[in-house]
């Protein structure tokens, strides 16, 4: 099955440092949807992207729907602690069902 | 509260058994999913189901079965064809319609073998 290029892998940033992350597919899609996991839990829904260029505040968080369709940027602002975790995007095509397509994670750490 | 219950936290395979993992939800959702998760990789889907007594392989469903019962219920078994089961195992809702409801996902279980 696809998945999606989701960059970086990794980062490790200090505290109060903001954050952008961002996913690209070779195909089109209706919904980009963004994550976060805590170790040993199960993925946390942050934002819910629905149209093309829209662009979506959650606190700290913004995250845009790209125009292309194809692609999709989460940026955090002013990193605490508690960011730290597994941030993921996945897709939600258009043809039909509800099946989403996940990109690999980017793992974010706060150095002290 | 409502929510997604996975259970049980933790799953222990001996060679050749098979293996049930339980997913409720009260969500009143149409659609449930089980998708696979390895260390440092992505989310795969192993099976999805729209609607009561129908269900559908995702991109991974060798060695695995799940039926589905009620609309609430969604048990994946792991059966002893998958050779490599340990993993850990995320089950997630949603409602159906218009390709913009988003997933919700459980606290997942963790499988692995003694």
């Amino acid at each position: 099955g696809q998945q999606l290029n989701q960059s970086p892998q990794s980062m490790f940033i200090q505290e109060g440092e903001d954050v952008s992350m961002n996913c690209t597919s070779s195909s089109i899609f209706n919904t980009w949807l963004w994550y976060k996991q805590d170790p040993g839990e199960g993925p946390v829904l942050l934002i819910a992207l629905y149209k093309a260029g829209e662009l979506t505040s959650n606190g700290r968080l913004t995250a845009q729907f790209g125009i292309t369709r194809k692609d999709s940027f989460l940026n955090i602002s002013a990193s605490i602690p508690s960011d730290v975790g597994i941030y993921f995007c996945a897709g939600q095509s258009p043809f039909g069902n509800e099946k989403l397509t996940f990109g690999t994670g980017t793992r974010l750490t706060i150095i002290p | 509260d409502g929510g997604i219950t996975q259970s049980p936290k933790y799953l222990f395979r001996k060679e050749g058994q098979n293996v049930t993992l339980s997913c409720e939800q009260n969500l009143n959702h149409d659609a449930m999913y089980w998708y696979r998760q390895d260390p440092g990789q992505g989310l795969r889907l192993i099976y999805y189901s729209q609607i009561v007594n129908d269900f559908q392989k995702g991109d991974i469903a060798e060695g695995y079965s799940v039926s589905r019962e009620k609309k609430e219920s969604f048990p994946l078994t792991v059966t002893s064809a998958q050779k490599n089961p340990t993993a850990f195992y995320l089950c997630a809702s949603s409602m159906v319609g218009g390709g913009n409801q988003p997933q919700h996902f459980g606290d997942g279980t963790r499988l692995s073998i003694l």
